[in-house]
Order: structure tokens, then C-alpha cells, then sequence
């Protein structure tokens, strides 16, 4: 089975300031179609998760642009531009290239 | 608007069954494939089953196959999980999640496995 690795599991962040997330997958997240289907989730204290970014670098709709995702392969990033109140929270990252999917153990974001 | 609504769980003894139900509205659930995800504080977050947009096809993780059925009824727009032989360590919230890749979660509902 794959697993995703994440760091760091805790992201104490000043506000306005940029922050950024590790996500490493032990195999390839390559699929045969040629796409890489990685995602990123975020879950806001008492919330369920909400994808933010899928196929590695594309937002979903309503997503704010001060988040971003890159990588390929193996290693994929989160990045927030600039960190808001608002962004506190748990995030995953995901694979869906292989059964079973897999998350990371998750960063918890935080306010300085 | 996209709504996942679920429902069904509760507490169960160790040996137990229960059935989970997902009510979908706002999109097109017969194209749509659908999984169960599940969340607990100490194994995070865990996809439990997958089933196609027709239903003719399903996957299950090691720890609950033969015990958990995934299904779906399309006319109903509605996805199921029954779930037999609990164990405490099936105890955590279940999503009702749409898409290959997770796109919409519900809610959830809570299972607790305890005597």
C-alpha cells in the first residue's frame, strides 16, 4: 500500500505570512492515464475536510488563489501566500492514483 | 447545491451490525462514483470503500472486507454502508464522499463500537 508522509505535523504561522506543506508518497502517484491524482484537504476545527486542490495544482471552485500545489512523482507541496485567520486547521494531502487511497497523518496549522 | 446527507449510525455492541445511509442531492449521483471515509483520532483518515457510478464494481480495504457491503441505489440517489461483525476499532465518524477524488464530504455520523 502507498504511504503518504507529511511535515511538519504542526505549522505555528504568523498572520500575513506565508506557509508551506510537505506531502512525500511512497510509491508514484503517476496513474496509466498520465495524470497525478494527488489532492489537498483542509478541516476547519468541527468541520468535515474540504478539498482544496486536486491533480496536484488545481483549485476547486471558491478556493481562495493563496493557495497553490505543485510537485510530481513523489513529492508534492501545499502553499498558502499568505496566512489568514480563517486557514487554521487540519491538512491532508491524498492519493487516488492507487487502491487503497491514501492520506497523510496530517499539519496542523496555527495562528503565532 | 451539492448535499450528502448521512445517517444510521449510533452505538453498537462488539459483534454488531449497523447499516449507514448517504442521501445525495444537487448533482449527478448515477455518475458519480461514491466511498465511505472514515475518521478516528488515532489512524486519522481512512478510505473504507469505493463503489463505481453503475455499481458493478466495489473495492474494500483489507480490515473490513467481508465484513462492510458498499451499495447504491441510483433511482433513489443514495449510497449505503452495511457493516457487520463491528469491532471496537471500527469505531469513528464515517463521510459519505463523491467522486474518485473525494471532491464533496458530508457531514458524517458517528459509529461507536463499545460494550
Amino acid at each position: 500500500d502507498v504511504v503518504m508522509t507529511q511535515s511538519p505535523l504542526s505549522l505555528p504561522v504568523t498572520l500575513g505570512q506565508p506557509a508551506s506543506i510537505s506531502c512525500r508518497s511512497s510509491q508514484s502517484l503517476v496513474h496509466s492515464d498520465g495524470n497525478t491524482y494527488l489532492s489537498w484537504f483542509q478541516q476547519r476545527p468541527g468541520q468535515s475536510p474540504r478539498r482544496l486542490i486536486y491533480k496536484v495544482s488545481n483549485r476547486d471552485s471558491g478556493v481562495p488563489d493563496r493557495f497553490s500545489g505543485s510537485g510530481s512523482g513523489t513529492d508534492f507541496t501545499l502553499k498558502i501566500s499568505r496566512v489568514e485567520a480563517e486557514d487554521v486547521g487540519v491538512y491532508y494531502c491524498m492519493q487516488g492514483t492507487h487502491w487503497p487511497r491514501a492520506f497523510g497523518q496530517g499539519t496542523k496549522v496555527e495562528i503565532k | 447545491e451539492v448535499q450528502l446527507l448521512e445517517s444510521g449510525g449510533g452505538l453498537v455492541q462488539p459483534g454488531g451490525s449497523l447499516s449507514l445511509s448517504c442521501a445525495a442531492s444537487g448533482f449527478s449521483f448515477s455518475t458519480s462514483a461514491m466511498t465511505w471515509v472514515r475518521q478516528t483520532p488515532g489512524k486519522g483518515l481512512e478510505c473504507v470503500s469505493l463503489i463505481y457510478e453503475s455499481g458493478g464494481k466495489t473495492y474494500y480495504i483489507d480490515s473490513v472486507k467481508g465484513r462492510f457491503t458498499i451499495s447504491r441505489d441510483n433511482s433513489k440517489n443514495t449510497l449505503y454502508l452495511e457493516m457487520n461483525s463491528l469491532r471496537a476499532e471500527d469505531t469513528a465518524i464515517y463521510y459519505c464522499v463523491t467522486g474518485w477524488q473525494s471532491s464533496i464530504w458530508g457531514q458524517g455520523t458517528m459509529v461507536i463500537v463499545s460494550s
